[in-house]
């Protein structure tokens, strides 16, 4: 079975801080993404990767960075974080790479962030 | 642009009763359909797909059918169980692309 883990299931920050949300993946896939998902607008996607070191804008990618130095890994950085950042995150990894994607998605159980 | 719509929640069944949780998608091209749940406490997994007109989804007694002339991927079960209890999300991927577009979700909440 596919593996997608999230570093921490929850997490309390305070506004300004830096914050790191890491996933890995164990099946050795290309594509990994990360959401935010939040009551009323479902999820949303903040970053894609389809390789290692390369990444692509989601629809919402202000205030967000991301890493992808190893392929299994893919870290989710909050540069400084803000109230308005308190949201569930999913990871979430598929197999196929570039952009003939027809594969189904695996996620992670999810962060939830509180940023006071 | 390639949207999907779901209807409403919560919605609040009997045990035993049977379920619909409807979904309607705009998109260019032929895009595979999904359904997605999320049990509480968890991330979303996969519960069927279909990937072309007329194909019928499946799995653990929920069915989904690809209609292109309604654009319509409902979700339906015979006769949900309290264990059925969830969040389902509908959602496209149009070929070619790498984005997935989700719905915003249907809360079910079975009773015993």
């Amino acid at each position: 079975d596919v593996k997608v883990t999230q570093s921490s299931r929850y997490l309390v920050k305070r506004t300004g801080e830096k914050v790191f949300l890491e996933c890995v993946q164990d099946m050795d896939h290309e594509n990994m993404f990360w959401y935010r998902q939040d009551p009323g607008l479902g999820l949303r996607l903040i970053y894609f990767s389809y390789d290692v070191k390369m990444k692509e804008k989601g629809d919402i990618p202000e205030g967000y960075s991301v890493s992808r130095e190893k392929k299994e890994r893919f870290s989710l950085i909050l540069e400084s974080a803000s109230t308005n950042q308190t949201s569930m995150y999913l990871c979430a990894s598929s197999l196929r790479g570039g952009p003939l994607i027809t594969d189904t998605q695996y996620f992670g159980p999810g962060t939830r962030l509180t940023v006071l | 642009g390639n949207s999907v719509t779901q209807m409403e929640g919560p919605v609040t069944l009997s045990e035993e009763a049977f379920l619909t949780i409807n979904c309607t998608y705009t998109a260019t091209g032929y895009p595979s359909l999904f359904w997605y749940v999320q049990y509480p406490g968890e991330g979303l997994q996969l519960l069927l797909k279909a990937t072309k007109a007329d194909d019928k989804g499946s799995n653990k007694g929920f069915e989904a059918t690809y209609r292109k002339e309604t654009t319509s991927f409902h979700l339906e079960k015979g006769s949900v169980q309290v264990s059925d209890s969830a969040v389902y999300f509908c959602a496209l991927l149009t070929s070619g692309t790498y984005k997935y577009i989700f719905g915003t979700g249907t809360r079910l909440k079975v009773l015993a």
